[in-house]
């Protein structure tokens, strides 16, 4: 099983909509959470962190449920620009001090005008 | 202030060359991590860095061998490249602030490998 899980998509959702991206983790001892958005042939930025209580930041809305280690990410008025690869990320517990993050492999969204 | 740099963004090599892809930040951050990312696999670790003069191995170490001579760089070599290295190569470095996990990634490495 793979350590984070995504579906891949893609999610083609017209200009407006709400579109939402669920993520799985396996390793229950996790303790920090993301979300990576990586535009086509670039590089992944962060998008938002993840906290337990959730947390918003202007359209985008992230959940953390620990209980069912279940992440997501909710996208109000979808724009054009929102188009790229949304990756999970997780820092797992055993990666110590050396800070290591695991990354799912992303969800494609495409926004349609 | 260039961020995370990569050197080159393209390379094609044949079978059994050698090459080495250095990154260089100029963020004083300590740690450091080459990454490859493969259609359908995600990004995944190869070797990381968590300061001057260390060096360790991740997920995928097998076929590379990095070092880390000064803090500002990380040098990811191949020794003799396969084409089941054909992939993209993303540096990435973060800092030892408590608070932050973030990681800031380079412009990537295409590299082929015929």
């Amino acid at each position: 099983r793979k350590e984070v899980e995504q579906d891949p998509g893609p999610f083609n959702v017209p200009e407006g909509a709400t579109v939402a991206f669920n993520c799985t983790y396996s390793n229950s001892a996790s303790q920090s959470f993301f979300w990576y958005r990586q535009d086509c042939r670039k590089e992944p930025k962060l998008l938002m962190s993840v906290y337990s209580s959730g947390n918003e930041d202007g359209r985008f809305t992230a959940q953390l449920n620990r209980a069912s280690q279940y992440i997501s990410l909710l996208i109000r008025d979808s724009k054009l620009s929102d188009s790229a690869t949304y990756l999970c990320v997780v820092n797992p517990i055993s990666s110590g001090s050396a800070r290591q993050l695991t990354f799912g492999s992303g969800t494609q969204l495409t926004v349609l005008p | 202030n260039a961020g995370v740099t990569q050197t080159p963004k393209f390379r094609v090599l044949k079978t059994g060359q050698s090459m080495t892809l250095l990154c260089a930040q100029d963020m004083n951050h300590e740690y450091m991590y080459w990454y490859r990312q493969d259609p359908g696999m995600g990004l995944r670790l190869i070797h990381y860095s968590v300061g001057e003069g260390t060096t360790a191995k991740g997920e995928v170490p097998d076929g590379y061998n990095v070092s880390r001579l000064k803090k500002q760089n990380f040098l990811l070599g191949l020794e003799s490249a396969a084409p089941s290295q054909t992939s993209v190569y993303f540096c990435a470095t973060s800092s030892n602030d408590r608070a932050t996990y973030e990681q800031y990634f380079g412009p990537g490495t295409r590299l082929t490998v015929t």
